[in-house]
Order: C-alpha cells, then sequence, then structure tokens
C-alpha cells in the first residue's frame, strides 16, 4: 500500500530553469514532510522539510508547497544546475512517529 | 564527525542463508532506522531502535531482526533469505523525534 507517490519517473530540464517535482500522500495522519536527495553509490541527504502547519518553506533555490487539501506536495528548484541531477524522494511521517514512508523517486536531469 | 558507515557495501548470498549488515550511527545520535530499497522504488521502513530498544517496525516478517548496542551501533540481521531479499539495506541515524534522518551509502545484497 503506497501511501505516498511520485507518479513522474523522471524530468529533465535545461539548466537555469525551473524543476518542479510532484509527491502526492493518501494518509491524513502525515503531517511532517520532507525530501532526499540521492546521487549513484551514495545514501540519500535531506534537502529541505515542511510540517503541516506551513505550506510553503524556503532554503535557498529550494522551496517546498504543501497544498493539505489535496493531500499534495512539491518542490521547486530555481535555477536549476548541473549538480542538481538526481533522484529525488519525497516522504511522510505522521506527529510523533517518525517512521519515514517514501515514495519511489523522480530522477532529474539538467541539461547544460 | 564521523557520519553514517555500514558494512559490508556489497555482498552476495545463496537463498536460505543468513545475514548481518553493520551500522556505526552518527556521532551522537541515539536512534538508529533499517530501510530497504528495492530496485526502482523507494526506501521501506524496516525498523527502528531506540537506545537498544525497538522502537517501531514496519511489514516486515519475523525474519528479520535487529540490535542495537550501547553505543548506538546496530545490526540487522536477515535468517532464511529469499530472492526478493535482495536490495539496498540503507541505515540511518537521527536523534530522538527529529524526521531528519542521515543515511549511510547502504550494503548491497544480493541472494541468488
Amino acid at each position: 500500500d503506497q501511501q505516498v507517490k511520485q507518479n513522474s519517473p523522471s524530468l529533465s530540464v535545461q539548466e537555469g530553469r525551473i524543476s518542479i517535482l510532484n509527491c502526492d500522500y493518501t494518509n491524513s495522519m502525515f503531517d511532517y514532510f520532507l525530501w532526499y536527495k540521492k546521487y549513484p553509490a551514495e545514501g540519500p541527504t535531506f534537502l529541505i522539510s515542511i510540517s503541516s502547519i506551513k505550506d510553503k518553506n524556503e532554503d535557498g533555490r529550494f522551496t517546498v508547497f504543501l497544498n493539505k487539501s489535496a493531500k499534495h506536495l512539491s518542490l521547486h528548484i530555481v535555477p536549476s544546475q548541473p549538480g542538481d541531477s538526481a533522484v529525488y524522494f519525497c516522504a511522510a511521517s505522521g506527529r510523533i512517529d517518525y517512521k519515514l514512508s517514501f515514495g519511489a523517486g523522480t530522477t532529474v536531469t539538467v541539461r547544460a | 564527525e564521523t557520519g553514517v558507515t555500514q558494512s559490508p557495501t556489497h555482498l552476495i548470498k545463496t537463498r536460505g542463508q543468513q545475514v548481518t549488515l553493520r551500522c556505526s550511527s552518527q556521532s551522537g545520535h541515539n536512534t538508529v532506522s533499517w530501510y530497504q530499497q528495492a530496485l526502482g522504488q523507494g526506501p521501506q521502513f524496516i525498523f527502528q531502535y531506540y537506545r537498544e530498544e525497538e522502537n517501531g517496525r514496519g511489514n516486515f516478517p519475523p525474519r528479520f531482526s535487529g540490535l542495537q548496542f550501547p553505543n548506538y551501533s546496530s545490526e540487522l540481521n536477515v535468517n532464511a533469505l529469499e530472492l526478493d531479499d535482495s536490495a539496498l539495506y540503507l541505515c540511518a541515524s537521527s536523534e530522538q523525534n527529529t524526521g531528519e534522518l542521515f543515511f549511510g551509502e547502504g550494503s548491497r545484497l544480493t541472494v541468488l
């Protein structure tokens, strides 16, 4: 039962443009959401998070938007850089339970 | 500051065998979580340990077991290996009650 879904397995974007990654969830008990980035042969690394009391969180080039009513979140990367080419995982957990449920990932390729 | 380290990085076993995977948590972290990542999927939560006690378990059978030691390092043991156990096993450490996990590079298990 996939509670976190990333419906786009891949995304190709030109350097300097915006990358938008989408994520949907089904469990209404989730209230903490994170994005992780993974390079080949490395473990996932934390990128940015948002709690359900907010609808936006920004960190440099990365912004996460949360729409609780739609059970949808998105990650915006502006501007996209070649080093952003990686697999991006969306993850979610409940308030007390910090066991993360992950999506299947979106592979981002930034073209020069 | 030492990050999360896992060993071995790769290993091959045959069906029915047993395997032990090891993880050293990041300095200062008292919580260790284990995840299984099958090819093309996101990480799936196996279990979490806090101060040497199991602190939650995902949908994995009892032949998946674990330990956490006083220095917060951890082991994942899998008995009676099956072909479907072939995956990348990720260890992540954190401080308690924080959702930000710090992952190791993973142990790639192949079951033949």
